[in-house]
């Protein structure tokens, strides 16, 4: 079952504008991360935050977590082309195992 | 590019068939999971391997099963195939089982069964 639900599903943006995700979930976690897919390939890990931490930055990434509203946000700040992808929020319960959203996705036109 | 390696890429099998999908982790993991990923889905846990043993199974059933061995590289066997189970089957290592370490997974193996 899909714990987390990403919002929107699909997004359209310029080279250069912001580029925001949001994600929900149902249950505790002990942990959050954002992940990147391109082409249906692997999944590429971009950022993890833990339950008690509210935001954390990574490069132009910027991630905030609400625990009281099971929610979690994605910031690409001054997006680029390469930046066209699939990506999923996943939660961690505990124990490493993964339970992700349907994703976003994002597409950069130049 | 991480350093944990999928086998095959692609494969065709009908239904009825068996197959069998590798992993091979990332230096230093003992930890493997497999998730399976349906077209336009997010991946959903199959099961995850710890130091050889099973440790936690997500909505499967049984014709799923795994092997993980002593270097830590891991199995997927499927029997039966249906239809169904055309995805994407994605192998996953961690440093160590616990709590906030991140996963890195492989390209994927594309299954298509017919």
């Amino acid at each position: 079952s899909q714990q987390g639900e990403e919002d929107p599903q699909a997004l359209s943006i310029q080279e250069g504008e912001n580029a925001t995700m949001n994600c929900s979930y149902k249950t505790s976690i002990n942990n959050l991360q954002w992940y990147r897919q391109n082409s249906g390939r692997g999944l590429v890990h971009l950022i993890l935050i833990r339950s008690n931490e509210r935001e954390k930055h990574s490069g132009r990434l910027r991630v905030t977590l609400d625990t009281s509203k099971k929610s979690s946000s994605l910031l690409i700040t001054a997006s680029r082309a390469a930046d066209t992808a699939s990506y999923f929020c996943a939660t961690d319960g505990g124990y490493s195992t993964l339970t992700f959203g349907k994703g976003t996705m994002l597409l950069v036109s130049p | 590019e991480t350093g944990v390696t999928q086998s095959p890429t692609h494969l065709i099998k009908t239904r009825g068939q068996q197959v069998t999908l590798r992993c091979s982790s990332q230096s230093g993991h003992n930890t493997v999971s497999w998730y399976q990923q349906a077209l336009g889905q997010g991946p959903q846990f199959i099961f995850q391997y710890y130091r050889e043993e099973e440790n936690g199974r997500g909505n499967f059933p049984p014709r799923f099963s795994g092997l993980q061995f002593p270097n830590y590289s891991s199995e997927l066997n499927v029997n039966a195939l249906e239809l169904d189970d055309s995805a994407l089957y994605l192998c996953a290592s961690s440093p160590r089982q616990g709590m906030n370490t991140e996963a890195f997974f492989g390209q994927g193996t594309r299954l298509t069964v017919v």
